[in-house]
C-alpha cells in the first residue's frame, strides 16, 4: 500500500527559511498535500500539488515535486515564530479514486526567536 | 458556511462504553471520513463513506461504526470503548475537488 514518511523534528531560528522533507511510494497519478496542525487544533491545509507538476509557489510557501525520486519538500521563507506547528504531508491516490488521504507521522517545527 | 463541525471537543469513558461522536458538515460534500491520530502515528483512516447510504472501511476500522443516512451528517459509534481508542479524532470532508477539510477534532479517554 502507500506509505508517507517525514522527519520528526526541525529546529530553524526567525528569519530563517526551513524546510520539510516528504517522501511517498505510491507510483500511479496522485495529490500531494501540505497541512498544518498548531496545538490543540485542527488541520489547516496550506497547500497542494499534483505529481504532473514539478514546484508550486504561494506567497511563503514553495512545494518542489522531485517525481522520479519520489520526495516532496515545503519551503517556507522568512519562517515565523507562528509558524512553530507540526507539518503533515499526505498523498491521495488514482489507485483509490483520490478518496483516501495517507498521513505521514508529521514534521515538529519549533521556530526560535 | 460552519465548515465540518465536531462534538463533543473532549469526552472521558470507562472501558466498555459507548458513545458516538457526530461530525457534521454544511457544504453538501459527498465524500466524508473520519481518522484518528496518535502521537507519532500521524493520522490513520477508520471509515468513509461516499456519499449517503454507502460506507466503507479503512485502515483502522476494528471497534468502530459508522452510518451516513443523510448527506450532512456522519457519526462515529465506539460500541464498546478500549483504552487503545483514546486518540484525537477527526472528521473530513471532501466535494468535486481536490481538498479535504477537517474538523477541529474530538479528544478521546478511555480509562
Amino acid at each position: 500500500g502507500e506509505d508517507v514518511e517525514q522527519s520528526l523534528f526541525l529546529s530553524v531560528r526567525e528569519g530563517d527559511s526551513s524546510v520539510i522533507n516528504c517522501t511517498y511510494t505510491d507510483s500511479s497519478s496522485t495529490y500531494l498535500y501540505w497541512y498544518k496542525q498548531e496545538p490543540g487544533a485542527g488541520l489547516q491545509l496550506l497547500t497542494y500539488i499534483f505529481s504532473n507538476m514539478d514546484m508550486k509557489q504561494d506567497q511563503r510557501l514553495t512545494v518542489l515535486l522531485n517525481k522520479k525520486d519520489k520526495h516532496l519538500s515545503l519551503r517556507i521563507a522568512d519562517t515565523q515564530t507562528g509558524d512553530s506547528a507540526i507539518y503533515f504531508c499526505a498523498e491521495s491516490s488514482m489507485n483509490t479514486g483520490f478518496q483516501k488521504l495517507v498521513f505521514g507521522t508529521g514534521t515538529r517545527l519549533l521556530v526560535s526567536p | 458556511n460552519a465548515g465540518v463541525t465536531q462534538t463533543p471537543k473532549f469526552q472521558v469513558l470507562k472501558t466498555g462504553q459507548s458513545m458516538t461522536l457526530q461530525c457534521a458538515q454544511d457544504m453538501n460534500h459527498e465524500y466524508m471520513s473520519w481518522y484518528r491520530q496518535d502521537p507519532g502515528m500521524g493520522l490513520r483512516l477508520i471509515h468513509y463513506s461516499v456519499g449517503a447510504g454507502i460506507t466503507d472501511q479503512g485502515e483502522v476500522p476494528n471497534g468502530y461504526n459508522v452510518s451516513r443516512s443523510t448527506t450532512e451528517d456522519f457519526p462515529l459509534r465506539l460500541l464498546s470503548a478500549a483504552p487503545s481508542q483514546t486518540s484525537v479524532y477527526f472528521c473530513a470532508s471532501r466535494g468535486t475537488g481536490e481538498t479535504q477539510y477537517f474538523g477541529p477534532g474530538t479528544r478521546l479517554l478511555v480509562l
